[in-house]
């Protein structure tokens, strides 16, 4: 078992929907990363948390730490976030190393 | 601010031959990370450097790949002989301390 999973692994929606991903792991963490990376591209850091709720635009990102349970939500959803999410964590023991989601591949249709 | 970057974009080769990548992080950022993203999964970190010392290597098949971070700043990692299964995105990031890790775009290998 991964320590780190994601469901789902593939998600479609129609513009204008709200999307949730989650994110479940196993280990005490230190902090929990949601990214972005468009194909072809690089990966981009949209949050990190270590408690509570943040939001940036569109974006909302908590985490429950009792029950190990991230979610990143898309309000409004456009076309352009089309990409794969990824959650990553960063153990109590791990130092600065991630530990990877395999990520969900977001499709928005307009 | 310039960001990560990493040449080459893309590179094709045959299995048993070498191949090298480079990357050049954002200046002044102490850490690098090389990271190996295998079709459809997340990365998996192969090496971590401080400065110019290795800081987690184990995930690093060493008997094939070696990485270097010569005066702390660029780095090199090269794969000898390469194997069908390397064929992989290559990711390069960097990071000031243990927080917000910026990542390059990848170089994309095939190995056929």
């Amino acid at each position: 078992k991964n320590e780190v999973e994601q469901s789902p692994q593939n998600l479609t929606a129609q513009e204008g929907e709200f999307i949730t991903i989650n994110c479940s792991y196993s280990v005490g963490i230190s902090a929990l990363h949601w990214l972005q990376q468009h194909p072809g591209g690089g990966i981009v850091s949209l949050f990190m948390l270590s408690s509570g709720k943040k939001k940036h635009g569109r974006l909302i990102a908590t985490i429950n730490i009792q029950e190990k349970h991230s979610s990143l939500h898309i309000t409004a959803s456009h076309p352009r976030d089309s990409a794969v999410y990824i959650c990553a964590v960063r153990s109590e023991t791990s130092g600065s190393r991630l530990t990877f989601g395999e990520g969900t591949q977001l499709t928005v249709n307009p | 601010e310039a960001g990560v970057a990493q040449s080459p974009r893309y590179k094709i080769i045959e299995k048993r031959q070498s191949v090298a990548f480079w990357c050049n992080p954002i200046s002044g950022h102490a850490t690098l990370y090389w990271y190996q993203q295998i079709l459809g999964q997340g990365p998996k970190l192969l090496i971590q450097f401080q400065n110019n010392g290795v800081v987690d290597d184990s995930q690093l098949p060493k008997d094939r790949f070696s990485a270097e971070r010569l005066k702390g700043v660029d780095s090199t990692l090269k794969i000898q002989p390469a194997k069908l299964e390397d064929s992989a995105v290559y990711l390069c990031a960097s990071s000031e301390g243990w927080e917000t890790q910026y990542f390059g775009p990848g170089t994309r290998l095939l190995v056929l």
